[in-house]
């Protein structure tokens, strides 16, 4: 099984500033990996995913993340945010192969201040 | 923009009663997953779908079943209804076996009163 643990569950920054928010997963088999951006009363949207290749992963809005196998690690950065990227964020694992359950961690909620 | 379309978009419910909730799959996409997200929580797995037949299950009782249609669209159901069965309900269409991830609905956000 599959376990992703977000050890922030609010972080707030400063318009501007850089932010890093923080994912560890648990699995004995390979996986991807997800970031997962969700608006109040919205769906889920996919910000950027890890499937294979380069560990250092682009996604949109100006995030990136990078994988990181030995620290079971896949953290979320963005160098300068907005007031718009004011959201939840939800990393998310599964395994690679066979059907593809998506574990999701309890999200961090990024608060961006004027 | 996923192409994974669910309805209805809200809905109000009578502890006790039952619901349906429908999903349209992404073309091209033949499984479909089906995702509970209470207030403040990330979304839990409740089951998927492939090929018309259940293919893995969360944590659920048994009054959350589904159906896959040969569309591939599907739906869930929940039998007797309790309060804590209020949430948003998000629905992920995926390809079996492939190297692709799941795509998400915006959700229908079900109150229990």
């Amino acid at each position: 099984a599959q376990s992703v643990t977000q050890l922030d569950s609010q972080v707030p920054v400063f318009e501007e500033a850089p932010v890093e928010l923080r994912c560890n997963y648990s699995s004995s088999v390979s996986v991807y990996l997800f970031w997962y951006v969700q608006y109040p009363n919205q769906g889920l949207q996919l910000l950027l995913k890890y499937l294979s290749g380069s560990t250092l992963v682009k996604g949109i809005n100006g995030f990136e993340a990078e994988f990181n196998k030995s620290q079971t690690s896949f953290h979320l950065r963005k160098p300068s945010v907005h007031i718009s990227d004011t959201a939840e964020y939800f990393c998310a694992v599964s395994k690679t192969g066979g059907y593809q359950k998506v574990t999701f961690g309890t999200g961090t909620k990024l608060q961006v201040i004027p | 923009e996923t192409g994974v379309t669910q309805s209805p978009t809200h809905l109000i419910k009578t502890r006790g009663q039952q619901v349906t909730l429908r999903c349209s799959s992404q073309s091209g996409h033949n499984t479909v997953s089906w995702y509970q997200q209470a207030l403040g929580q990330g979304p839990q797995f409740i089951f998927q779908y492939y090929r018309e037949e259940e293919n893995g299950r969360g944590n659920f009782p048994p009054r959350f079943s589904g159906l896959q249609f040969p569309n591939y669209s599907s739906e869930l159901n929940v039998n007797a209804l309790e309060l804590d069965d209020s949430a948003l309900y998000l629905c992920a269409s995926s390809v079996q076996g492939k190297n692709t991830e799941a795509f998400f609905g915006q959700g229908t956000r079900l109150t229990v009163v």
